[in-house]
């Protein structure tokens, strides 16, 4: 297992302004992703983040307003650039469960972020 | 993508009873299909993994089956606690590298 946490844990923002969110793993693991959960919705995988490499966005999600940082084997930060009110929603990070094998995910607490 | 639907609606359930959650989907059988648990205000819990070869997984008071005829996992909490109260979501793996696809959840409610 992982022990996964996220900070900060909640933020309210203003328009126009950006957002780094943090997450940290207590122990080594190569893949890391990003989640967004809007309100009543299902989580929406943002992008695969491995360690050495450029992270890997899905289908709606750019790297200018999404940049992603993957410096080391535990720790990864998402940044919310030039935020909207539509960009309010949890943010979450999850590893894989065994290196190179990701069957199940262990995830973070989430960032609440609302902006205004 | 797949599309996978969850019911939307609360299962409102007496304490003591069955729950059963459904997960349908729309596309090709993944390899392995997941149910995760999330709590207000806290990432998803892994609860069970079950493989496209299996048809049903066990794990205490949890049970998930997998039927790929039907395109379609159920998912049992039997002898239902208030405590087992949250939202249920399942996943599908959609390529080799693990990435999941969620459902968006069927919220439990047991009442003691």
């Amino acid at each position: 297992s992982a022990v996964i946490s996220q900070k900060p844990s909640r933020d309210i923002c203003q328009r126009g302004t950006s957002l780094t969110i943090q997450c940290q793993v207590d122990s080594q693991v190569t893949m890391m992703f990003w989640y967004r959960q809007q309100p009543g919705q299902s989580l929406t995988l943002i992008a695969t983040a491995n360690q050495g490499s450029e992270a890997t966005y899905e289908s709606g999600f750019v790297i200018d307003k999404f940049p992603i940082s993957r410096p080391n084997l535990t720790f990864s930060t998402l940044t919310v650039s030039n935020m909207s009110p539509e960009d309010s929603s949890i943010y979450l990070c999850s590893v894989e469960s065994d290196r190179g094998r990701s069957e199940t995910q262990y995830f973070g607490p989430g960032t609440r972020l609302l902006v205004l | 993508s797949q599309k996978i639907e969850q019911n939307s609606e609360a299962l409102n359930i007496q304490e003591g009873k069955t729950a059963t959650l459904t997960c349908n989907y729309t596309n090709y059988s993944p390899a392995y299909l997941q149910w995760y648990r999330q709590d207000p205000g806290r990432g998803p819990v892994f609860l069970l993994l079950i493989r496209e070869n299996e048809k049903e997984k066990r794990k205490e008071r949890l049970k998930v089956t997998f039927d790929t005829t039907l395109k379609q996992s159920l998912f049992h909490i039997t002898a239902s606690q208030p405590a087992d109260s949250a939202t249920y979501l399942c996943a599908l793996v959609t390529d080799s590298w693990g990435k999941l696809q969620f459902g968006a959840g069927t919220q439990v409610v047991v009442t003691p």
